[in-house]
């Protein structure tokens, strides 16, 4: 099971991007990088996933480096409304060796 | 289109008390799963369905925790008795199929006195 660690805590202006890096060194072939939010009272909330490519959608861009050691999840212009706590997780495998492993986040404060 | 429902949102019961909480996953979706979150932390896996079939409960309580999905559909998480350490949110997710995104509910949250 891949674990990925991530900063406690970022603080990034309104209208700025806020760039949220994840660090997954022991990530094996299988397994693909997701990345969700949490927003407080909520359930968690799908951003994107990737796996070796560089992926983009309507909430955000995900930046996975070439050895997948590690990644980056950009919200291009943060509002105030991304203030949440942001996972990182590592998942793949078969249904046996399949795990879900969600780590404390980091707690992104946007600031106006 | 509906997303996770739970019921009840917020529940309050005395140590030693029973409690269930119920999941209606997205229509379709294959795969249900039950986590528990404890104030400032990640959400904690505790068993994962596939259909009616629990593939992973690796890390539910057994003494005194259980959970069925009949028929492949809703889910029921129970705890009996409770005690003053399982005080957290549960929250319950489902997936077209395993591997894919995963979608949540909003929770319950349990406190016990």
């Amino acid at each position: 099971d891949a674990k990925t660690t991530q900063p406690p805590s970022m603080d990034c202006a309104e209208g700025r991007a806020a760039n949220l890096p994840c660090n997954h060194s022991t990530i094996s072939g299988n397994e693909y990088v997701y990345w969700y939010r949490q927003i407080h009272s909520q359930g968690p909330q799908y951003i994107i996933h990737g796996l070796k490519n560089n992926e983009t959608n309507e909430m955000a861009s995900l930046i996975i480096t070439e050895d997948r050691k590690s990644s980056t999840l950009i919200l291009p212009h943060a509002t105030l409304r991304d203030t949440a706590v942001y996972y990182c997780i590592a998942q793949g495998g078969d249904t046996g060796g399949f795990k879900t492993i969600f780590g404390a986040g980091t707690r992104l404060f946007v600031k106006a | 289109e509906a997303g996770v429902v739970q019921s009840p949102r917020y529940k309050i019961i005395e140590k030693k008390q029973p409690v269930a909480f119920w999941c209606n996953p997205i229509s379709g979706h294959n795969t249900l799963y039950w986590y528990r979150q404890n104030l400032g932390q990640g959400p904690e896996l505790l068993i994962r369905y596939e259909n009616e079939e629990a593939v992973d409960d690796s890390q539910l309580p057994k003494d005194r925790f259980s959970a069925e999905r009949l028929k492949g559909v809703d889910s029921t998480l129970k705890i009996q008795p409770a005690e003053l350490g399982d005080s957290a949110v549960y929250l319950c997710a489902s997936s077209f199929f395993l591997g894919y995104e995963q979608y949540f509910g909003p929770g319950t949250r349990l406190t016990v006195t």
